[in-house]
């Protein structure tokens, strides 16, 4: 069975600290591993990419992935108000099917 | 570069009305989905179209039936809409294992 699993939350960091996303998956096949941002009312967008194991960085975004024990993390750097939506995790399992999404965290960031 | 453009953005039916939902991208990409979400489910996928000419189901394709009517295009058809059909409803495109790309979405009412 294809799952990605996700805390729904609600995740409530104060603003400036750290907001660490997790995500695990179930096939150590997986190759592609994505973040979405989802402000309420609106569509996904795209926040973060990684293939290979280890830490990418993206301005205040880290994404982290650990392909042995099936996780992928997204850490939120000096967290603002604005980064206050609910965060998808999406695998790409093998084979040509489409991305499993995780069903999301909800992170709330208070001023 | 509008990239998944979706029509309409609201529509309210009645009990079994049928209705069109048009989703089109302009980024070349062979892959297409529609997705729904309701609260507290996440992004659930109906149908998805791994290229031109093919469809196949998702995990909650009942009620529904899709048409790739061309690369750019691929529609969502509720031919007797059930109440149980109200949801917001995405349309996404991709390249491969490329992540995926979301239109604004269609928020649906069946009364």
């Amino acid at each position: 069975q294809k799952e990605v699993e996700q805390n729904s939350g609600p995740l409530s960091v104060p603003e400036g600290a750290i907001a660490s996303l997790n995500c695990t998956y179930s096939d150590r096949g997986s190759q592609s591993f994505f973040w979405y941002r989802q402000y309420s009312g609106k569509s996904p967008e795209l926040i973060m990419s990684i293939y290979s194991n280890g830490d990418k960085e993206d301005g205040r975004f880290t994404a982290q992935l650990n392909k042995a024990s099936q996780y992928v993390s997204l850490l939120i750097r000096d967290s603002q108000p604005s980064d206050s939506a609910t965060y998808l995790c999406a695998v790409n399992y093998p084979g040509n099917t489409p991305l499993v999404f995780g069903k999301g965290t909800r992170l709330s960031v208070i001023a | 570069n509008a990239g998944v453009t979706q029509t309409p953005k609201f529509q309210v039916l009645k009990t079994g009305q049928s209705m069109t939902l048009q989703c089109a991208q302009d980024m070349n990409h062979n892959s297409m989905y529609w997705y729904r979400q309701d609260p507290g489910m996440g992004l659930r996928l109906i149908y998805y179209s791994a290229s031109e000419g093919t469809t196949d189901k998702g995990e909650v394709p009942n009620g529904y039936n899709v048409s790739r009517l061309n690369k750019r295009e691929f529609s969502l058809r509720l031919e007797s809409a059930a109440p149980s059909q109200t949801s917001v409803y995405f349309c996404a495109s991709s390249d491969g294992s490329q992540p995926q790309h979301f239109g604004d979405g269609t928020r649906l009412s069946i009364l």
